[in-house]
């Protein structure tokens, strides 16, 4: 069964450092998404890509965050500096959507995430 | 804005049905979700539901929802120790290609033997 894989598992870092998080999507979803999720919290959207374009990224902090998907397929999410505070899961997931919101093609199917600690 | 609430925590023997509840603000939203995530993972959608259903059901999960008072609810029938973990309601706001994800906190199931 196809999967979104993500890499790393886990990931290590002291404050200031750069970090950075890979995703392969589904083969063929052309949407892809980076969510944070906070212990004790469900996940909050990042940044959403149709494609290469970013169609969402409102609720990623800019002045430190960065995410891209040059070739509309991987994609890269990257940090820096890490603060404390960012120490959460990252998730990515993609779905099929098309140009219809409203469709099963929404279903947004999820990685295992990359868990980071910043010391 | 949007919100979605979740009772934080059920704990349920083994063989007993479970029933995990949610309810959401947005009326517009057009689908509506059950995820699992167990410890360390990621999220795997168990079931959803289109907004002009009431019922669905699949194997041994039943997806209750009142559109009127935008309350959604998870039933697990015959409930197993595999079935503990974080359950998370999401629904779909927005449309087109800005349609997104809402999470609540999400329920911990806990499955006594």
């Amino acid at each position: 069964e196809a999967e979104v894989a993500q890499s790393p598992r886990y990931k290590i870092t002291e404050k200031s450092q750069a970090v950075a998080f890979w995703c392969d999507p589904i083969s063929g979803h052309a949407t892809l998404y980076w969510y944070r999720q906070i212990l004790g919290q469900g996940p909050e959207l990042l940044v959403q890509f149709q494609d290469e374009s970013v169609v969402d990224d409102s609720q990623l902090p800019k002045d430190r965050f960065s995410a891209e998907r040059l070739k509309g397929v991987d994609s890269t999410l990257k940090i820096q500096p890490a603060e404390l505070g960012d120490s959460a899961m990252y998730l990515c997931a993609s779905s099929a959507l098309g140009s219809s919101g409203a469709s099963p093609w929404n279903i947004q199917y999820f990685g295992a995430g990359t868990r980071l600690s910043v010391l | 804005g949007e919100d979605v609430e979740q009772s934080l925590f059920l704990s349920v023997r083994e063989g007993d049905s479970s029933v995990i509840n949610c309810t959401y603000t947005d009326s517009s939203s057009t689908y509506l979700y059950w995820y699992k995530q167990e410890p360390g993972a990621g999220l795997q959608l168990l079931t959803y539901i289109f907004s002009n259903m009431d019922m669905k059901q699949d194997q041994r999960l039943t997806v209750l929802l009142n559109k009127k008072d935008k309350h959604l609810s998870l039933r697990i029938a015959d409930t197993q120790t595999g079935d503990s973990a974080i359950y998370f309601c999401a629904e779909m706001v927005g449309g087109g290609s800005q349609g997104n994800l809402i999470f609540g906190k999400g329920t911990k199931l806990s499955v006594k033997p």
